[in-house]
């Protein structure tokens, strides 16, 4: 199986910029995924890499490095809106979506 | 912009009953999919349908449960015999094609409840 690590919890202020880190143990998959989930709500896609580096969705980039089994989440002038769960997720094979625990994010003000 | 809808939003059902979670896909996507999130855990996989075959199923999908697509527009989950732990957040979703670079894009979910 597959092991996908994210921190818990984190927290930051409106205006800031987050980086939210997932790490990987998996020998090979198609693409990551990052989705937004805010809470009772469905995932919403936000992002995803299939080749190593950066990709920019205006203020949401996602970074990735296969080579260091390492993906994060870059989030930039931060609202209030952003407070949610961000969940860092694999197409390791197949059709199947395989998702992390999930970031909760709390942005104050 | 299209999305995934699903109904009913909340669903009670005494255990051991028989329950159908309708969603309707986004119209020109070909690859349909069933996720659950229980309360606090992650969101897991059940299956995934293609061409009115299930392409794809994990190891909670199991005869319990089943799938189909009964017209052109709608993709089913049918519990039979629920039980407590089946209670959980049901989400369809959905993706033009199902190579592993493509974003599937997920409904606003039925929270199943059973009692």
């Amino acid at each position: 199986g597959q092991n996908i690590d994210q921190p818990t919890e984190m927290t930051a202020t409106e205006g800031a910029i987050v980086q939210i880190n997932c790490t990987y143990q998996t020998s090979g998959f198609n693409g990551l995924f990052w989705y937004q989930q805010h809470a009772g709500e469905a995932p919403t896609f936000l992002s995803y890499n299939v080749l190593d580096g950066l990709e920019e969705k205006g203020r949401f980039s996602s970074f990735l490095s296969r080579s260091k089994g390492y993906s994060y989440l870059l989030l930039k002038e931060l609202q209030m809106k952003d407070s949610a769960s961000y969940l860092c997720s694999l197409n390791q094979a197949g059709t199947a979506l395989i998702f992390g625990k999930g970031t909760t994010l709390s942005v104050s003000s | 912009e299209p999305e995934v809808t699903q109904t009913p939003s909340h669903q009670v059902t005494q255990m051991g009953q028989e329950v159908i979670l309708h969603c309707v896909p986004i119209s020109n996507h070909l690859y349909f999919y069933w996720y659950r999130q229980i309360l606090g855990q992650k969101v897991e996989f059940l299956v995934s349908f293609y061409n009115n075959e299930i392409s794809e199923k994990s190891e909670i999908f199991d005869d319990q449960f089943s799938v189909e697509r009964p017209d052109g527009s709608n993709f089913t989950l049918k519990i039979r015999s629920t039980k407590l732990e089946d209670s959980a957040m049901y989400f369809c979703a959905s993706s033009y094609t199902g190579e592993g670079n493509q974003p599937q894009h997920f409904g606003d979910g039925t929270r199943l409840s059973i009692l």
